[in-house]
């Protein structure tokens, strides 16, 4: 199985400003049709998941354009511009290039 | 707007069985694969199984494989999941969520609020 490991496991924010998570996967998620199946998820207190960003870079529908992904191969990041206050939550990076898929262990996103 | 309501959720001995739905709204079921994840207490997110959008191909994580079942009744726009011989440590949240085509959940795009199954004697 992918093992997927996120940095920080929890990151004090203070608002307006960046934040960064990474997340680094045990194999390449490079998959054979060419494309990298990297998602990131947001869980918000006591909500369900909720798709941010997926292929890397691709913003969901809806999402903040404070919010951005990038990377490549095994190596990913996920940037917040300037933290809001209901930015706070648990961030997962997902692959869904090899079956089982799997998830990062979660960062805790909270305001300092 | 897309919708996906799970049910079936409850108390449960250990070495029992419960069936899990989750009702879709919003789209074309049968046009795409549907996924169930679960998140023990306080825990992070394992993905569970998946099924393809014609029900004809499902794969499921280690954990599942033997006791679990994944299956849908795209007549009812509905995904279920039969447990059975659970144990203390299939206590979780069981989200479904939507797969972007028919065919592989290579991201998941929409998430139902869960059920919660709780196994304990």
């Amino acid at each position: 199985d992918i093992v997927m490991t996120q940095t920080p496991l929890s990151s004090p924010v203070t608002l307006g400003q960046p934040a960064s998570i990474s997340c680094s996967s045990s194999q390449s998620l490079v998959h054979s049709d060419g494309n990298t199946y990297l998602s990131w998820l947001q869980q918000r207190p006591g909500q369900p998941p909720r798709l941010l960003i997926y292929k890397i870079s691709n913003r969901f529908s809806g999402v903040p354009d404070r919010f951005s992904g990038s990377g490549a191969g095994t190596d990913f990041t996920l940037k917040i511009s300037r933290v809001e206050a209901e930015d706070v939550g648990v961030y997962y990076c997902m692959q869904g290039t090899q079956l089982p898929r799997t998830f990062g262990q979660g960062t805790k996103l909270e305001i300092k | 707007e897309v919708q996906l309501l799970e049910s079936g959720g409850g108390l449960v001995q250990p070495g029992g069985s419960l069936r899990l739905s989750c009702a879709a709204s919003g789209f074309i079921f049968s046009n795409y694969a549907m996924t169930w994840v679960r998140q023990a207490p306080g825990k992070g997110l394992e993905w569970v199984s998946l099924i393809s959008g014609s029900g004809g191909r499902s794969n499921y994580a280690d954990s599942a494989k033997g006791r679990f079942t994944i299956s849908r009744d795209n007549s009812k726009n509905t995904l279920y999941l039969q447990m059975n011989s659970l144990r203390a440590e299939d206590t979780a949240v069981y989200y479904c969520a939507k797969a972007p085509n028919s065919a592989y959940d290579t991201y998941l795009d929409y998430w139902g609020q869960g059920t919660l199954v709780t196994v304990s004697s």
